[in-house]
């Protein structure tokens, strides 16, 4: 198993300039998440998924959109990048059994910087 | 989730056990306890969980008090490469996909 697999690893746009991250998992986990880790700064939720075709937001979802069609990908667009998300991002995923939640594995992260 | 607190930062020496505490004095029943690291520049990398009783996997040990409102993870030797932030999070299963991450403590492992 790869485990959770972030494309890029590096990136930087100018203000104003749209992208996508990608993240997908072989796992077969149905939780997914997207996170944003500012410098010296603890780890925010963006969105998270508990399903193909089912998202929300988290504490941080402005400027940020998600989609989740397949169990495997949950790609995160920025629409407009402003410095401000200017952040290291990590995608998540986990799963459920027997009631109880597991551990969440991460991805090893994408660093951008918005000029 | 129930709010929880960590010392900002802790030292350990290389090969002694590393006793890293957190208080969740307002874990309700239905909580479950977790433990994350991440070391410099890397994802989290999740520990162990527990809900009441003592936990152990390869990685380390979960001691969860009885009353639940505390609990430690226990690194049994510690070493130069466990150096990194911990974090102790506190949840319920029914808040799905939801991982709120607090400031953690900063383990210094030393030589």
């Amino acid at each position: 198993n790869a485990g959770v697999t972030q494309t890029p690893k590096f990136q930087v746009l100018k203000t104003g300039q749209s992208m996508t991250l990608q993240c997908a998992q072989d796992m077969n986990h149905e939780y997914m998440s997207w996170y944003r880790q500012d410098p010296g700064m603890g780890l925010r939720l963006i969105h998270y998924s508990v399903g193909a075709g089912i998202t929300d937001q988290g504490e941080v979802p402005n400027g940020y959109n998600v989609s989740r069609s397949t169990t495997e990908d949950f790609p995160l667009r920025l629409l407009s990048a402003a410095p401000s998300q200017t952040s290291v991002y990590f995608c998540a995923s986990s799963y459920s059994h027997g009631g109880q939640m597991y551990g969440y594995t991460f991805g090893s992260g994408t660093r951008l910087t918005v000029v | 989730d129930a709010k929880t607190t960590q010392p900002p930062s802790m030292d350990c020496a290389e090969g002694r056990a590393a006793n890293l505490p957190c208080n969740h004095s307002t874990i309700s029943g239905n909580e479950y306890v977790y433990w994350y690291r991440q070391i410099h520049s890397q994802g989290p990398q999740y520990i162990i969980h527990g809900l009441k009783n003592n936990e152990t996997n390869e990685m380390a040990s979960l001691i969860i008090t009885e009353d639940r409102k505390s609990s430690t993870l226990i690194l049994p030797h510690a070493t130069l490469r466990d150096t990194a932030v911990y974090y102790c999070i506190v949840r319920a299963d029914w808040t799905g996909s939801r991982l709120t991450f607090g400031e953690g403590t900063q383990l210094t492992v030393n030589p």
